[in-house]
């Protein structure tokens, strides 16, 4: 069974600095991309980031390119988001994705983590 | 960066009826070399992230019922329920993953009963 546990959320000052991870298991994580998207509180799905197999192609939305990076760790079954000077209106549910190819491009989302909330306030 | 649209922004439908949504892009999904649209519905329920139901805009994910169905080519698209099911209440979502970043959702229908 597929399972994608988020985790690192929590409650930031804004210009502050946090990091998200997600524990993969139940499939062969490095032969497939991966991703990150967003959820303000009672809003729609915002697409944050992806991340290729290989780590050799990543993109990013514009809203987060300069702050935001994500990475992998395929010996770990692992991927990160290294969120930097956050604002208000980061605050969001982060979903980690699982695509259903190995290329970030032209992603289909197959599996969800349970999200992992972040809050930028001070 | 293409827009997504869907309509309505929330429908309620009575047990048993046919539902439909709508989603409207602002770039053809279409991609000539394959012909295939790149276009996938996502079913969110309360409290719960959301869950794959159609990708390349007809092709229901394994383990999806079949009263669901997406249909449409190019910029206009609709996902139908059949015949509503109680636990088919949720908001649903319409994403494109046409090409290059960013990929983007519709803004959500919310459907009732």
């Amino acid at each position: 069974e597929v399972q994608l546990v988020d985790s690192g959320g929590g409650l930031v000052q804004p210009g502050r600095s946090l990091r998200l991870s997600c524990a993969a298991s139940g499939f062969t994580f490095d032969d497939y991309a991966m991703h990150w998207v967003r959820q303000g509180p009672g809003k729609g799905l915002e697409w944050v980031s992806g991340i290729s197999w290989n780590s050799g192609s990543i993109a990013y939305a514009d809203s987060v390119k300069g702050r935001f990076t994500i990475s992998r760790d395929n010996a770990k079954n692992s991927l990160y988001l290294q969120m930097n000077s956050l604002r208000a209106e980061d605050t969001a549910f982060y979903y980690c994705v699982k695509a259903t190819s190995p290329h970030h491009l032209s992603p289909i989302f197959d599996y969800w983590g349970q999200g992992t909330l972040v809050t930028v306030s001070s | 960066d293409i827009v997504m649209t869907q309509s309505p922004d929330s429908l309620t439908v009575s047990l048993g009826e046919r539902a439909t949504i709508n989603c409207k892009s602002s770039h053809s999904l279409l991609f000539s070399s394959n012909n295939k649209n790149y276009l996938a519905w996502y079913q969110q329920k309360p409290g719960q992230p959301p869950k794959l139901l159609i990708y390349w805009a007809s092709t229901r994910e394994s383990g999806v019922p079949d009263r669901f169905s997406g249909s449409g080519s190019g910029t206009d698209f609709t996902l139908t329920i059949s015949s509503l099911q109680a636990e088919d209440v949720a908001v649903y979502y319409c994403q494109q993953y046409y090409s290059t970043p960013p990929y983007t959702f519709g803004q959500g229908t919310k459907l009732e009963i």
